[in-house]
C-alpha cells in the first residue's frame, strides 16, 4: 500500500511565526492529500485538502503546496495562533490496493508558545 | 446534527478476555472504517467497509474482527485482547465514491480509548 513520511514529528513556534510541516508519499497514482487537525483528547477532522491537478490551495491562514513530480506535499500555517497548538496528520489516498484508501503520515505535534 | 458514536469511550480489559466496539452513524455513508490511533505512529486503518456485504482488511487487521450489522452500524471485536492492543481506536466514516464528486473527507467518532493489562 502507500507509504506516507511526515516530518517533523514535533515543532515549536512562538505566537505569530509561520510553521510548515512536510509529507513525502509512495504511490504515484496517489491523487488526494487532505490534512486533519487533532486537538488534545478530540477527534481529528479535516482543515485543508488538495487533489493532485493543483499545485496550491490556500485557506485564510493555512495553505498546502503539492509537487508531484518530487512526490511531496506541505501544509504551511502563517501568523500561528495558540488554538493552532494539535497533532497534525498529513494523509494521501493510494491506489495501489484498488480501494482508494487514505494512509496517514505520524503526526506532527505543533505547539505554539504565547 | 448527524455524527459518529463510538461505545464505550474508555475501557480497561485484561489479557484474554473479548471486547467489542461499537460504532454508529447518522450520516447516512456507505463507508465505515476502523483506525488504531498509536503515538508516533499516526493512524492505521484496521477494517474497511463499503456496504453492508462488503468487509476488507486493512494494514494491520491481525487479532481483530468486524461486523457491519447494518449501514449505520460497524463493530469492531477484539477476540482475546492483549496488552499490546492498548490503544485509542477510531471510528470513521465517509461518502467518497470513485469518480464521483465528493473527496472522501473522513468523518471520525470520538474515539475508544481501550487498555488491556
Amino acid at each position: 500500500g502507500e507509504n506516507v513520511e511526515q516530518h517533523p514529528s514535533t515543532l515549536s513556534v512562538q505566537e505569530g511565526d509561520s510553521a510548515v510541516i512536510k509529507c513525502t508519499y509512495s504511490d504515484s497514482a496517489s491523487n488526494y492529500f487532505p490534512w486533519y487537525k487533532q486537538e488534545l483528547g478530540k477527534r481529528p477532522q479535516l482543515i485543508i485538502d488538495i487533489r493532485s491537478n493543483v499545485g496550491e490551495k490556500k485557506d485564510q491562514r493555512i495553505a498546502v503546496t503539492l509537487n508531484k513530480t518530487a512526490k511531496h506535499f506541505s501544509l504551511h500555517i502563517t501568523e500561528t495562533q495558540p488554538e493552532d497548538s494539535a497533532v497534525y496528520f498529513c494523509a494521501s489516498r493510494g491506489r495501489a490496493t484498488g480501494a482508494n484508501n487514505l494512509f496517514f503520515g505520524t503526526g506532527t505535534r505543533l505547539t505554539v508558545i504565547p | 446534527d448527524a455524527d459518529v458514536t463510538q461505545t464505550p469511550r474508555n475501557r480497561i480489559t485484561k489479557t484474554g478476555k473479548r471486547i467489542m466496539l461499537e460504532c454508529s452513524q447518522t450520516k447516512g455513508h456507505d463507508r465505515m472504517y476502523w483506525y488504531r490511533q498509536d503515538p508516533g505512529l499516526g493512524l492505521r486503518l484496521i477494517y474497511y467497509s463499503f456496504d453492508v456485504k462488503d468487509i476488507n482488511k486493512g494494514e494491520i487487521s491481525d487479532g481483530y474482527s468486524v461486523s457491519r450489522q447494518a449501514q449505520a452500524k460497524f463493530s469492531l471485536s477484539l477476540e482475546s485482547a492483549i496488552p499490546n492492543q492498548t490503544a485509542l481506536y477510531f471510528c470513521a466514516t465517509s461518502d467518497y465514491l470513485a469518480g464521483g464528486p465528493g473527496t472522501g473527507e473522513l468523518f471520525f467518532g470520538e474515539g475508544s480509548r481501550l487498555t488491556v493489562l
